[in-house]
């Protein structure tokens, strides 16, 4: 166990539907991010808050969003789902950026 | 901004012979590097990680990299491998302040 959770760990929608992905990051850590990971588009960094704040954008489509609560865990929304979507997402979580990131186990979204 | 090469996108190698899996980085200033693993269906895991002083270091698993900077390298190495470390391997870097960048990853699959 990480430390870093999330779930649900699976997720079937349909095209056109909406869902929220929940990451619950290490105890301490400020920092949460957000990654998409798939067969043809390796892992790309999604989006990163601090403390409740964005702090960076990576290549997050306008049709998702996202966001960190008061009490540090963070929602990945998804919605008007496409096929492409299907995807494993992760979060993982740090204290800084200088040492590493600790990462949940994954949602896998599949779209169908 | 850093950037990552994994020079490699699959390794394959017999049980017990050993590896190295490259890793180059780009970036005009500090370094600190990072390997992770994900084994099938997982999330990423942290090998070892170079922060500063020695240029060896030792991860989990007996795997060990070396921070090589006239190279701008950190290739990460063992000397004898097992079927269980069939994974894929990411390398990243980042910079004070700057959030993780990933390489491709590399696909080390280790055969009977």
């Amino acid at each position: 166990d990480s430390g870093v959770t999330q779930t649900p760990k699976h997720l079937i929608t349909a095209t056109g539907q909406r869902v929220t992905l929940r990451c619950s990051p290490r105890s301490g850590d400020l920092s949460v991010y957000w990654y998409q990971q798939s067969l043809d588009q390796g892992l790309q960094f999604l989006i990163q808050y601090y403390n409740g704040e964005e702090r960076a954008k990576g290549n997050i489509l306008e049709r998702f969003s996202a966001q960190q609560f008061p009490d540090l865990h963070s929602e990945l929304n998804l919605s008007s789902l496409e096929l492409g979507d299907s995807a494993l997402y992760f979060c993982a979580s740090s204290v800084g950026n200088n040492y590493g990131y600790t990462f949940g186990s994954g949602t896998r979204l599949t779209v169908v | 901004a850093q950037s990552v090469t994994q020079l490699d996108s699959q390794v394959p190698v017999f049980e017990e012979a050993p590896v190295e899996l490259r890793c180059n980085y780009s970036s005009s200033v500090s370094v600190y590097l990072f390997w992770y693993v994900q084994y099938p269906n997982q999330g990423l895991q942290l090998l070892l990680k170079y922060l500063s002083g020695s240029t060896l270091v030792k991860g989990i698993n007996g795997f060990e990299a070396e921070f090589n900077k006239s190279q701008t390298s950190f290739h990460l190495r063992k000397p004898s491998v097992h079927i269980s470390d069939t994974a894929e391997y990411f390398c990243a870097v980042s910079t004070s302040g700057s959030r993780l960048t990933f390489g491709e990853g590399t696909q080390l699959t280790v055969n009977p």
